[in-house]
């Protein structure tokens, strides 16, 4: 089983729609959450963090963490053209100071 | 200014050759990182280092060498290199290694022939 893992898409919406995109993580002790967005031929970059059980929300961005379910999920709201990215889950789990990455969902929003 | 940056930005080369990867930072980060992104996006952690100590060590083939001359650098050798050695590897730093938000370089795009 994957540390991390990810539907790898690509997942596609029309522009203005919600973009849901979902996370699951193994290690159950694990206490920070992130998602990254990375553009084609670029480095990833932190959008969003969670820590807590529950919904946290920026701007268009809302994360969503229940951790009873392991469960970590990204919303998108008005989803636009320039959204489109790989997003990546990361998790920092109980072992050591290492965060595990999962391989990331193509997100395409068609205008 | 970059905040993190990597040189050089592209790397061919054949194989079994040895090469180098540099990285920088300029946040005043204590902590920095190496990953390798593969052709199907997976980012893996390779090393960390605190304070030029290294705190992270996967299992990477030991042709792979880290080098932290001090905190505000973090090198990355590569003895005899493999056709699978091809990817992406991103340096990256974070204000100390309790702080998990990481600044990612630009990247160096490494393709052995």
């Amino acid at each position: 089983q994957k540390e991390v893992e990810q539907n790898s898409g690509p997942l596609s919406v029309p522009e203005g729609a919600i973009a849901s995109l979902n996370c699951t993580y193994s290690d159950r002790g694990s206490q920070s959450f992130f998602w990254y967005r990375q553009y084609s031929g670029k480095s990833p970059e932190l959008i969003m963090s969670i820590y807590s059980n529950g919904d946290k929300e920026d701007g268009r961005f809302t994360a969503q963490l229940n951790k009873a379910s392991q469960y970590v999920s990204l919303l998108i709201r008005d989803s636009q053209p320039s959204d489109s990215a790989t997003y990546l889950c990361a998790v920092r789990g109980t072992g050591g100071f290492k965060t595990i990455f999962g391989a990331g969902t193509r997100l395409f929003v068609k205008a | 200014d970059t905040a993190v940056s990597q040189t050089p930005k592209y790397l061919v080369t054949q194989m079994g050759n040895d090469k180098s990867i540099k990285c920088e930072q300029n946040l005043g980060h204590d902590t920095m990182y190496w990953y390798k992104q593969d052709s199907k996006k997976f980012l893996k952690i390779m090393f960390s280092y605190n304070n030029k100590e290294l705190i992270i060590n996967e299992t990477v083939p030991n042709r792979f060498s880290p080098k932290s001359p001090d905190k505000a650098h973090l090198n990355l050798h590569i003895n005899s290199l493999e056709l699978g050695d091809s990817a992406v590897y991103f340096c990256a730093s974070s204000l100390d290694r309790d702080q998990e938000t990481q600044y990612f370089g630009p990247g160096t795009r490494l393709l052995v022939l």
